[in-house]
């Protein structure tokens, strides 16, 4: 149980477009997703918290208009990067926590490269 | 500010051996503790957890032992395989959040 995918697996995009990525809670409903960055050979950082029905909330130095955030139902939360540039060109990960537990399932993760 | 600290940035073991991977923090509200394994293009998966009324917690070949007054933990893996070889992450609650340590690469040699 507690399964979390991720959609695409993998993404190239150039400079200036935008891409979506999809994180989908599949047997499981979940009111917090996060969203994760994970640079080369370092921890993963917060990126923010997304709460079903609400604005997510950003950690500190996140740009919320550069990564927009919804999380509109119980099993699905996106992550838009707009206007991509290469430094956004990193690995992102999103997880679901369950509302009695510390846990959090951490979905597969997405390559994204922007040229 | 790093509440939670894993120094080692690497750690090799023989294969068959113990590994014994280290967690410090700092925040004495931190009342339950997860480790997590990472392997590389993967989201990380649950490993062990362990609340703070306990000082160890046991399943299979990991064990996880908590020594509060130190505000440190380890997780001990024995014995060790080559599919243990992946970045290992602590974490402690806090609000909604799980404040993630520096994580620790480890890898098995045969």
């Amino acid at each position: 149980g507690a399964v979390v995918s991720q959609h695409p697996s993998w993404v190239i995009c150039k400079s200036g477009t935008s891409v979506k990525i999809e994180c989908r809670s599949l047997d499981f409903q979940a009111t917090t997703m996060f969203w994760y960055r994970q640079f080369p050979k370092q921890s993963l950082m917060l990126m923010a918290t997304s709460n079903e029905g609400s604005k997510a909330t950003y950690e500190q130095g996140v740009e919320k208009d550069k990564f927009l955030i919804n999380h509109a139902s119980l099993t699905l939360s996106t992550l838009t990067v707009t206007s991509a540039h290469p430094e956004d060109s990193s690995f992102y990960i999103c997880s679901a926590g369950l509302d009695y537990s510390y846990e959090q399932y951490f979905g597969p993760g997405t390559r994204l490269t922007v040229t | 500010d790093q509440q939670v600290k894993q120094n080692s940035p690497s750690l090799s073991v023989q294969e068959g051996r113990i590994s014994i991977l280290n967690c410090d923090y700092t925040n004495s509200m931190f009342d339950y503790f997860l480790w997590y394994k990472k392997y590389p293009a993967e989201g990380p998966t649950f490993l062990i957890s362990i609340s703070s009324i306990k000082d160890k917690n046991e399943d299979g070949r990991f064990t996880v032992f908590l020594n509060k007054s130190a505000k440190h933990l380890s997780l001990h893996i024995v014995p060790s395989q080559p599919g243990d070889s992946a970045v290992y992450f602590c974490a402690a609650p806090r609000a909604q959040k799980l404040v993630f340590g520096q994580g620790t690469r480890l890898t098995i040699n045969p």
